[in-house]
């Protein structure tokens, strides 16, 4: 039982490049999130989904794209990366809403 | 203003010391409340869930929420130097799918020193 995994640990892109941060949970959880850590800021969260073909916006969508087409995988697209999107991000599963969530260990992303 | 409220600290205690960690919020409609711990460089790691006010215990691990004073804590007995880490409340609820969306405090950098 690996938990939730997130790939890359580290990335580094150019401002206005595109890539995808992926996540995977082998618990069987319907409930997946995006979050990002900054300095003095905790974690906010980015999206969430309550299930397969079930996404939704949380407080910082912007600049952001989730998309959920199997139970296991909730990828997190940044569309063309800006600085402000240098980041800590964490991916999230619980097995329904009134569950703690479970979270990954994060992915770097620095932006130039 | 913030909807959790966590004192950043940093906050450094002697080994053995009893540790006091606090949050405060303003959205009634929280029902779930957890506490986790984030080592350095690495994903928050759930300590404690409770649901509603009253308290629970864990090892050397306390959870109170007092839901009248929309007030949380975590005590930590017998402090270790493992235990250093960063704090983080964490709270949710209010129908439907908002169960589902954690809203965080800012985190408590906590040290304990030997």
């Amino acid at each position: 039982n690996a938990g939730v995994t997130q790939t890359p640990k580290f990335q580094v892109l150019k401002t206005g490049q595109s890539m995808t941060l992926q996540c995977a949970q082998d618990m069987n959880h319907e409930y997946m999130s995006w979050y990002r850590q900054d300095p003095g800021m905790g974690l906010r969260l980015i999206h969430y989904s309550v299930g397969a073909g079930i996404t939704d916006q949380g407080e910082v969508p912007n600049g952001y794209n989730v998309s959920r087409s199997t139970t296991e995988d909730f990828p997190l697209r940044l569309l063309s990366a800006a600085p402000s999107q240098t980041s800590v991000y964490f991916c999230a599963s619980s097995y329904s809403g009134s569950q703690p969530q479970h979270f990954g260990d994060g992915t770097r992303l620095s932006i130039l | 203003q913030k909807e959790v409220e966590q004192d950043p600290g940093p906050l450094s205690v002697p080994e053995g010391a009893i540790v006091s960690l606090n949050c405060t919020y303003s959205n009634s409609a929280f029902q779930y409340f957890m506490w986790y711990r984030q080592y350095s460089r690495k994903g928050p790691e759930l300590l404690m869930y409770t649901y509603s006010s009253g308290n629970k215990e864990d090892g050397r691990f306390t959870a109170q929420v007092d839901k009248s004073s929309k007030y949380i804590s975590l005590f930590i007995r017998d402090s270790q130097p493992s235990d250093s880490a960063t704090y983080l409340c964490a709270m949710s609820g209010g129908g439907g799918t908002s169960y589902g969306k954690l809203t965080f405090g800012q985190g408590t950098i906590l040290t304990v020193h030997p």
